[in-house]
């Protein structure tokens, strides 16, 4: 069981390069998520999906795309990078249970990727 | 989802409690309080999370105000491997607002 599985770990980019990076989980969970972290901040959300062939924009969403063919797979694509889209890339499924009466939801983040756009 | 205040950065000796707290004044009814902590670049890692009542599990300690409005996690014998940034999430769960939104967290520091 490998939960989170992002690829690539790392990646230089030049400025107008495209790239796609891919997200894994094997949990059969519901949801989930890219973000992105930037020096000395909390993560932001770009892109989420609630389900297969489901995609909404999140905080962040501007020069990328996102894709959810499958259950298990969530892509990030950059069309055209920018240096601005240098930072590190985090993906998270999630899945929801009920406790007492309400409705809680568990996050599973992958390692991340560092992209470095130059 | 309610806004969090957490202290910037704290310090704590080896093997004392850490207690990490966190202001949350406009909680709601149905909103719960998570942590997450994320060691040195690594995708955040739950700890815990709760409504009203205090919670304990294997990793930490959730004590949650009567009147909801602040939170305090404790780590009771904190080790190196603690040294983390720690984020008091405040989320509500009916469907339709699975994202979890993070502020900038609480610097943790455990001192040999």
């Amino acid at each position: 069981n490998a939960g989170v599985t992002q690829t690539p770990k790392f990646r230089v980019l030049k400025t107008g390069q495209s790239m796609t990076l891919l997200c894994a989980q094997d949990m059969n969970h519901e949801y989930m998520y890219w973000y992105r972290q930037d020096p000395g901040m909390g993560l932001r959300l770009i892109h989420y999906s609630v389900g297969e062939g489901t995609t909404a924009k999140g905080e962040v969403p501007d020069g990328y795309n996102v894709s959810r063919l499958k259950k298990q797979n969530f892509l990030l694509g950059l069309e055209s990078a920018a240096p601005s889209q240098t930072s590190v890339y985090f993906c998270a499924s999630s899945y929801s249970h009920r406790d007492r009466g309400l409705r809680i939801y568990g996050y599973t983040f992958g390692s991340g990727t560092r992209l470095t756009v130059v | 989802d309610a806004k969090t205040t957490q202290p910037t950065s704290m310090d704590c000796a080896e093997g004392r409690a850490a207690n990490l707290p966190c202001n949350h004044s406009t909680i709601s009814g149905n909103e719960y309080v998570y942590w997450y902590r994320q060691i040195h670049s690594q995708g955040p890692q739950y700890i815990i999370h709760g409504l009203k009542n205090n919670e304990t599990n294997e990793m930490a300690s959730l004590i949650i105000t009567e009147d909801r409005k602040s939170s305090t996690l404790i780590l009771p014998h904190a080790t190196l491997r603690d040294t983390a940034v720690y984020y008091c999430i405040v989320r509500a769960v009916n469907f339709g607002n699975e994202k979890l939104t993070f502020g900038t967290g609480t610097r943790l520091t455990i001192i040999p």
